[in-house]
């Protein structure tokens, strides 16, 4: 049985960097593509960016100049860090395994709330 | 365009069909997911590749894709099946994109 967790600070001041990590149980890190996707409050679902084990990366072009997805194959393990942060900013994040590169996001984490105040 | 449009709401009387659509240029030619969120929970993906449902989605959950329009339906609606439904395509030089999402009431 897959399991993601994420963890990492709830609280991130405006301008500083959100970091957080997604730990993957149950299914080696080394298969499929590996997912961020956020939900502010009460709104709708938006796609961040995905890693592959090899590197490879693909980011959302309106969240693209400030994101980067790392991968640590050895902790199974992958993380997010997004820049100057603002209020917007504000919302659960998700990790999730992505089965095709398409976007086929069928195990997902329980979701971390990030708040972005000061 | 990449955008994907839904319905805000629908809702359907217990055991009859629900239809929600996804409207988005295209999108015929793309792979449409769907995905169920119920309140305080992970989304859960119950469509993929237009039609086709991972292992323990019930058959009730339907999918279609062509021209402009997704399509996901419930046959035999449950109160169960009242939540959040979000559809999602992959655009090329986009990534993925969801739409804004539907609530689904049942009553």
């Amino acid at each position: 049985q897959v399991q993601l967790q994420e963890s990492g600070p709830g609280l991130v001041k405006p301008s500083e960097t959100l970091s957080l990590t997604c730990t993957v149980s149950g299914d080696s890190i080394s298969n499929y593509y590996w997912s961020w996707i956020r939900q502010p409050p009460g709104k709708g679902l938006e796609w961040i960016g995905y890693i592959h084990y090899s590197g490879d990366t693909n980011y959302n072009p309106s969240l693209k100049s400030r994101v980067t997805i790392l991968v640590d194959t050895s902790k199974n393990q992958f993380s997010l860090k997004l820049t100057s942060v603002t209020a917007a900013d504000t919302a659960v994040y998700y990790c999730a395994r992505d089965r095709d590169g398409y976007n086929r996001l069928d195990q997902w984490g329980q979701g971390t709330l990030v708040t972005v105040s000061s | 365009s990449s955008e994907l449009t839904q319905p805000p709401s629908v809702s359907v009387s217990p055991g009859q069909t629900a239809s929600i659509t996804c409207s988005g240029d295209k999108l015929g030619d793309k792979f449409a997911c769907w995905y169920q969120q119920k309140p305080g929970q992970s989304p859960v993906l119950v469509i993929y590749q237009d039609t086709k449902r991972p292992s323990g989605i019930p058959e009730r959950f339907s999918g279609s894709n062509s021209g402009n329009t997704a399509t996901l339906t419930i046959s035999g609606t449950q109160t169960m099946d009242e939540a959040d439904y979000f559809c999602q395509a992959w655009h090329s030089g986009t990534g993925g994109v969801f739409g804004g999402g539907t609530k689904l009431t049942v009553l």
